[in-house]
């Protein structure tokens, strides 16, 4: 399944399938990114992260891609499972260094059986 | 597992009472944060600190104030809560360095009445 980031906050995907979480961030300077799970009842929790110098970035069952002519950046998780199931926000660094994150609407990932 | 922890996780007040929301963490991180999140929306950044004796007011405009007196410490303090200020309080940090995570703590949930 895919969703179109802020403008669709729920996607629900099937249990082993592919999950695409998309996120438009606002600023061309920005040199960071990060994406966070967060369920429910609980701050959220780093995942992946890609620096403005990647278009990609691979870790354990998640991939990001970074687009910086059109400000995209999407995660993709493999195989997604129920314990997958929570918001994700992705971050942006418009100052590098300053740690002063943006973060994104978010998008709320329900995973079915 | 991130060794950042917020007391306390629920409160429930009546309006116009003082409270502070406690924040400390054991990576002796420099930077620490405050971002203030309603249910089901984004992160925004109310307050942060670079270091002991430094604090910022974020983007997002809080009548809250914080002190660093302490590098694992970081309280928030409302003088006289409304009910306006319902909502979920969330406290990062990061080190100085190539890693540029914020790691958050589970949140203090306030709700004013």
């Amino acid at each position: 399944g895919e969703s179109v980031g802020l403008h669709l906050p729920t996607l629900s995907v099937q249990e082993g399938d592919n999950s695409i979480i998309n996120c438009a961030y606002s600023n061309s300077a920005s040199d960071y990114f990060i994406w966070y799970k967060q369920e429910s009842g609980k701050g959220p929790q780093f995942i992946i992260d890609i620096r403005s110098n990647m278009d990609k970035r691979q870790g354990q069952r998640v991939t990001v891609l970074l687009n910086k002519t059109v400000k995209h950046l999407s995660l993709q998780i493999a195989a997604t499972q129920p314990g997958d199931s929570a918001v994700y926000f992705c971050a942006e660094d418009p100052s590098s260094g300053t740690y002063k994150y943006i973060f994104g609407t978010g998008t709320r990932l329900k995973v079915l059986a | 597992e991130a060794d950042i922890y917020q007391t306390p996780r629920y409160l429930v007040i009546g309006t116009g009472k003082k409270i502070t929301l406690e924040c400390s963490q054991t990576m002796g991180h420099d930077k620490m944060y405050w971002y203030q999140q309603d249910p089901g929306m984004e992160l925004h950044l109310i307050h942060y600190s670079y270091g002991v004796n430094s604090t910022e007011k974020g983007d997002l405009s809080s009548e809250s104030t914080v002190s660093r007196i302490r590098t694992e410490h970081f309280p928030l303090t409302l003088e006289s809560a409304r009910p306006s200020h319902t909502s979920q309080y969330l406290c990062a940090s990061s080190e100085q360095g190539v890693r540029r995570e914020l790691f958050f703590g589970e949140g203090s949930r306030l709700t004013v009445l």
